[in-house]
C-alpha cells in the first residue's frame, strides 16, 4: 500500500539547522510531486513548499523561503528538508504528503499524508 | 494572498446533518479538497475536486462549491465523525496552496 514516513525531528536550538526525511513507498515515487505541510501545536494546516517529479521546480511559503530548502532522491525514494536558521515559531508536526494533480485542471491536493515527525525549536 | 475562511466549531445532533463551510472570493472558480483529521493523527482526504468521493469514504460524505462559499455536508453524522476539517485550494497565481483555518466538528 502506498506510505509516506517521516523521520529526523527533535529538539532543536534556535538558529541551528536540521534535515527531514520521507521514506515514500507502494507507488512510483519519480512520478509524483512531493509536498511539506506543518502544524503548530494546538494550530491549523501550513503548507511549506512543494517539489516537482523530477525536482527540477521547487516553490516555498513566504514563512520558509530562504530558510528551508526541498529536494529529493528518486534513487532512493526519499523526500527531503533542509531547514536552516530555524525559529521558535517553527516548531510544528511536519508531514510529507503526495501531489495529486488532475491534468488541464490547474488544481491539486493530497492524497496520502505521513504521520509527521515532531520538530521543536527552543534553548 | 487568497485566503479561506472557516468556522471554529460546528455542532450536530447524532444522526443529523452538518454541514462545514469554506468561504473565499470567487471560491466557485476553484477547486476545493476537504480533510479530516481526529486527534493525534494525519489529515485525511475526504473530498477532492468539489465534491468527489476517495475509495473508502463513506457516501455520508459530500460536498459541493458556488459563489463564494464551499461546503462540506456529512449526512446521518456519526460520534466518528468528530475530528477538525479542513478545506484546501490550490492559489496558481501565487503557485501556493491554501489551507482553511479548520473547523472542530463535534456531534452531540
Amino acid at each position: 500500500q502506498v506510505q509516506l514516513v517521516e523521520s529526523g525531528g527533535g529538539v532543536v536550538q534556535p538558529g541551528r539547522s536540521l534535515r527531514l526525511s520521507c521514506a515514500a513507498s507502494g507507488f512510483t515515487f519519480s512520478s509524483y510531486a512531493m509536498h511539506w505541510v506543518r502544524q503548530a501545536p494546538g494550530q491549523g494546516l501550513e503548507w511549506v513548499t512543494v517539489i516537482s517529479y523530477d525536482g527540477s521546480n521547487k516553490y516555498y511559503a513566504d514563512s520558509v523561503k530562504g530558510r528551508f530548502t526541498i529536494s529529493r532522491d528518486n534513487s532512493k525514494n526519499t523526500l527531503y528538508l533542509q531547514m536552516n536558521s530555524l525559529r521558535a515559531e517553527d516548531t510544528a508536526v511536519y508531514y510529507c504528503a503526495r501531489n495529486i494533480a488532475a491534468a488541464g485542471t490547474g488544481t491539486r491536493w493530497f492524497d496520502p499524508w505521513g504521520q509527521g515527525t515532531l520538530v521543536t525549536v527552543s534553548s | 494572498s487568497y485566503e479561506l475562511t472557516q468556522p471554529l466549531s460546528v455542532s450536530v445532533a447524532l444522526g443529523q446533518t452538518a454541514r462545514i463551510t469554506c468561504g473565499g472570493n470567487n471560491i466557485g472558480s476553484k477547486n476545493v479538497h476537504w480533510y479530516q483529521q481526529k486527534p493525534g493523527q494525519a489529515p485525511v482526504l475526504v473530498i477532492y475536486r468539489d465534491s468527489n468521493r476517495p475509495s473508502g469514504i463513506p457516501e455520508r460524505f459530500s460536498g459541493s462549491n458556488s459563489g463564494n462559499t464551499a461546503t462540506l455536508t456529512i449526512s446521518r453524522a456519526q460520534a466518528g465523525d468528530e475530528a477538525d476539517y479542513y478545506c484546501q485550494v490550490w492559489d496558481s497565481s501565487t503557485a501556493c496552496v491554501v489551507f482553511g483555518g479548520g473547523t472542530k466538528l463535534t456531534v452531540l
